[in-house]
């Protein structure tokens, strides 16, 4: 059973341009979360997705982020006009609808962006 | 949600048992207390989680005292492989999906 899938794993942008990161949930879950970790950090929540619902985005900053969990494929993380401050890795996660109370999430590899 | 503090860092030997404090003072009747492990360029993974007095699996050990307002996290006989930071979170239903990690206690096990 594979577990999730991020891709790319290294991302490199020059300011201004657009970052499209992607996740694929674990097999059977419909539930993906999105966390950035700035160097040196702890993880921050960003936004919570199921299939074609945001629940929750009260991480993202207001401009120029955006997530989407589509029916069919992946979700995606969209960064546009980057800035060096998006600098940071990535992660994903996934989790069955069923879980509680306090579910677990399963994480993945992370993607690394780097803007230039 | 219930803000957490534990040690920023903590050293052992290997075989050594490891002890994780997290503090919580102001934990609400319906949250839990959840532990992960990140290592370095991964995305951290699930230890254990627990609600009151003492729970295990075959990775660690969750010890909750009675009035819930502190947890220690339990590594028994660490090795070099141990070396991660772990990350203590408080939380329940009213948080489903959103995940609040601190800075982490970040363990280094020698040999």
């Amino acid at each position: 059973n594979a577990g999730v899938m991020q891709n790319p794993r290294h991302l490199v942008r020059r300011r201004g341009q657009e970052a499209r990161l992607r996740c694929s949930p674990m097999k059977g879950h419909s539930h993906v979360y999105w966390y950035r970790q700035l160097p040196e950090e702890g993880l921050k929540f960003m936004v919570y997705l199921q299939k074609e619902n945001i629940i929750d985005e009260s991480g993202m900053p207001k401009e120029r982020f955006s997530a989407e969990f589509p029916k069919e494929g992946p979700s995606i993380l969209r960064i546009q006009q980057v800035v060096r401050g998006d600098s940071a890795a990535y992660f994903c996660a996934s989790s069955p609808s069923n879980s509680g109370p306090y579910n677990e999430q399963f994480f993945g590899p992370g993607t690394r962006l780097t803007v230039l | 949600l219930a803000k957490t503090t534990q040690p920023i860092s903590m050293d052992s030997y290997e075989g050594q048992e490891v002890n994780i404090t997290c503090s919580h003072n102001n934990i609400a009747t319906n949250d839990y207390i959840t532990w992960y492990q990140q290592f370095p360029s991964q995305g951290p993974r699930f230890i254990i989680q627990g609600y009151k007095t003492k729970v295990t699996n075959e990775v660690a050990s969750l010890f909750i005292p009675a009035d819930r307002k502190s947890s220690t996290l339990s590594l028994p006989r660490v090795s070099l492989s141990d070396t991660a930071v772990y990350y203590c979170l408080v939380g329940g239903a009213d948080s489903w999906g959103k995940l609040q990690f601190g800075a982490g206690t970040q363990v280094v096990v020698t040999p």
